[in-house]
């Protein structure tokens, strides 16, 4: 069981917008912490999409967007291509006993129909 | 352009200690803010293991907090993970990540799958 949730799929036809959430609470996302996204192409190592809620690393399209909003955050691609098809994560902090302790959603398989 | 490349051996028998080294280049190993072990067991998703700070500072998942050692050598520009007394449920692709500036993984290694088996 992630702290983070992230729906387990969602899909979408070529040209279409997706939105992939990752819902916290307040002791991640909800403390203030940044979230960030990751790419996971089939085979592959995670990539870096988005960082500090909504901004993209060079290289990355503006297709991809972020948003982060309360205990909430989402991913948004839009004019989706079929080389979009990949496992998308969300990352943040989490405030616990332990310290500031890095957390994962549990990911979400994004297919282009 | 900074690289991380993981080894290690690919099986380790149960209770016994899996050892893990990541080489850093392109990038000095002391400057950045924290590097961190990620792994993701087969058709999962990702679990963070720990990270240790410039600083020395380290960190780890409670859920494997007593099991878990990281450690940076700066002469060599590497950081290792030890995980003790694994079991089968320690199997997984194994991956080292830097993370240079803020909280996020700029970087990661290409990943090493660890078999824990006997």
């Amino acid at each position: 069981q992630s702290v983070l949730t992230q729906p387990p799929s969602v899909s979408g036809a070529p040209g279409q917008r997706v939105t992939i959430s990752c819902t916290g609470s307040s002791s991640n996302i909800g403390a203030g912490y940044d979230v960030h996204w990751y790419q996971q192409l089939p085979g592959t190592a995670p990539k870096l999409l988005i960082y500090g809620n909504s901004n993209r690393p060079s290289g990355v399209p503006d297709r991809f967007s972020g948003s982060k909003s309360g205990t909430s955050a989402s991913l948004a691609i839009t004019g989706l291509q079929a080389e979009d098809e990949a496992d998308y994560y969300c990352q943040s902090y989490d405030s616990s006993l332990s310290g500031s302790v890095v957390v994962f959603g549990g990911g979400t398989k994004l297919t282009v129909l | 352009q900074v690289q991380l490349q993981e080894s290690g051996p690919g099986l380790v028998k149960p209770s016994e200690t899996l050892s893990l080294t990541c080489a850093v280049s392109g990038y000095s190993i002391s400057s950045g803010y924290y590097w961190g072990w990620i792994r993701q067991p087969p058709g999962k998703g990702l679990e963070w293991i720990g990270s240790i700070y410039h600083s020395g500072s380290t960190y780890y998942n409670p859920s494997l907090k007593s099991r878990v050692t990281i450690s940076v050598d700066t002469s060599k520009n590497q950081f290792s993970l030890k995980l003790s007394s694994v079991t089968a449920a320690d199997t997984a692709v194994y991956y080292c990540a830097g993370a240079v500036a803020g909280s996020k993984f700029d970087y990661w290694g290409q990943g090493t799958l660890v078999t824990v088996s006997s």
